[in-house]
């Protein structure tokens, strides 16, 4: 069966400190791969899809960024956080257009 | 502009009625619709998706309708119980070339009372 682990669950950062979010799928081959954004009482922001290694695009722009290093990896960086960044990130996937299958989420708050 | 929209505000039923959410949107053309389950401080979990050229469709207590006519899906809940308080996502699809994007509504909180 399919699975989806990201980490770290929960982290504190100061402003101007890096980030790095890490997701990896396993059980499938080719997945699509995604990063949400979901501030508090909010929706689902999309942030970054990828149909393939190497293959990024951008939903909004921001100073986070997205890279897929491996088939079933996906990493959100920063090189400089902002207090807006603050928020409950998630990791997807999906093989087709439609099933989104979610991580547990990784809570960012930045001081 | 393009939009989905839920009721904010949340939803307070008793337990044994059916919940009711609504999800509208304009300016999509979706293929399908999907409803998703999130529980506070976990990510959404899907329940169910409804295509463009079905009306209805059930799973267990479950049912979702689209009507792609009134650009709106309603999900109902029969014999709810208190374990289906929750936040209920709908989501569509937004096709492009060179990939496959979902996009999300803000969400229904539901409370259902003992």
């Amino acid at each position: 069966s399919q699975t989806i682990h990201q980490w770290p669950a929960t982290l504190v950062q100061p402003v101007g400190s890096p980030l790095s979010l890490e997701c990896t799928v396993e059980g499938t081959s080719n997945p699509n791969l995604y990063w949400y954004r979901q501030a508090a009482g909010r929706g689902l922001q999309l942030l970054f899809y990828s149909v393939g290694i190497g293959q990024i695009s951008s939903e909004v722009p921001q100073n986070l960024s997205a890279s897929r290093p491996q088939d079933r990896q996906f990493i959100l960086s920063s090189k400089k956080l902002l207090l807006s960044d603050s928020g409950f990130y998630l990791c997807a996937w999906s093989v087709q257009a439609d099933t989104i299958y979610f991580g547990e989420g990784s809570w960012l708050t930045v001081v | 502009s393009q939009k989905i929209e839920q009721n904010s505000e949340a939803l307070n039923i008793q337990e044994g009625k059916t919940a009711t959410l609504t999800c509208n949107y304009t300016n999509y053309s979706p293929a399908y619709l999907q409803w998703y389950r999130q529980d506070p401080g976990r990510g959404p979990v899907f329940l169910l998706l409804i295509r463009e050229n079905e009306k209805e469709k059930r799973k267990e207590r479950l049912k979702v309708t689209f009507d792609t006519t009134l650009k709106q899906s309603l999900f109902h809940i029969t014999a709810s119980q208190p374990a289906d308080s929750a936040t209920y996502l709908c989501a569509l699809d937004r096709t492009n070339t060179g990939g496959f994007k979902t996009i999300f509504g803000a969400g229904t909180r539901l409370f259902v009372k003992a």
